[in-house]
């Protein structure tokens, strides 16, 4: 089945420690996405990647890093530098044109504490 | 700047009624994407349907019905005869096209309970 895959769905972590969210697709998409939802808000960008090598930076990119090394994986290291880290992480793929539909992961629930 | 606006922060029904969410966007640009999403309580989002900017005909796909007005820069969603299977948070997103990459600005969403 093809699909995208997000691990782990919960994770816990100590303030002060970097995690790195993992985000894996076989959906042959160039382009993907990390986004952050908080209570009751929509889903803001953190960092999308149209091509391997290289991304950009979306609306609240401070205290995260990606690396886009494969076609198929993007992960998102949320670092001690992110200042509200907890949240619902959602990654999503699309093709590289604008006019298509991203499909999203099963998302991480991160804790920090 | 891209903006969505989805007012309805929570609505209720009873299961069989119909209920619509609105959607409000603001772009400046003449071509563009408008896209809903459905988020179970499971979390994951689910593609519902895309319409481009050049296409204002309304969509009908069983229960779900979406009316896209340029006029009014709006792209509502209508449930016919709600289930409660349809109780979930719907998100309402825009995309730009162009050279920017396929960037979604969500609404904040609207959270829809179906009860029996």
């Amino acid at each position: 089945d093809g699909g995208i895959t997000q691990s782990p769905k919960y994770l816990f972590r100590k303030e002060g420690q970097n995690v790195t969210l993992s985000c894996e697709q076989n959906l042959n998409h160039d382009a993907m996405y990390w986004y952050r939802q908080d209570p009751g808000q929509g889903l803001r960008l953190i960092y999308y990647s149209q091509i391997v090598n290289d991304f950009q930076k979306g609306d609240i990119a401070e205290g995260y890093s990606v690396s886009r090394e494969k076609k198929e994986s993007f992960p998102l290291t949320v670092t001690s530098a992110q200042k509200n880290p907890t949240a619902f992480y959602l990654c999503a793929s699309s093709s590289r044109d604008g006019s298509y539909e991203q499909y999203f992961g099963p998302g991480t629930r991160l804790t920090v504490t | 700047a891209q903006k969505v606006t989805q007012a309805q922060t929570e609505i209720s029904v009873v299961e069989k009624e119909d209920v619509t969410l609105d959607c409000v966007y603001e772009t400046r640009d003449t071509t563009y994407y408008l896209f809903w999403y459905k988020q179970p309580p499971s979390g994951e989002l689910v593609f519902l349907i895309r319409r481009n900017s050049f296409d204002e005909q309304n969509e009908i796909s069983g229960r779900y019905s979406w009316n896209f007005q340029k006029s009014t820069s709006s792209f509502n969603f209508t449930i016919t005869a709600s289930q409660v299977v349809d109780s979930a948070v719907y998100f309402c997103a825009l995309s730009e096209a162009g050279g920017g990459g396929n960037k979604l600005t969500f609404g904040t969403g609207t959270q829809l309970k179906v009860e029996l």
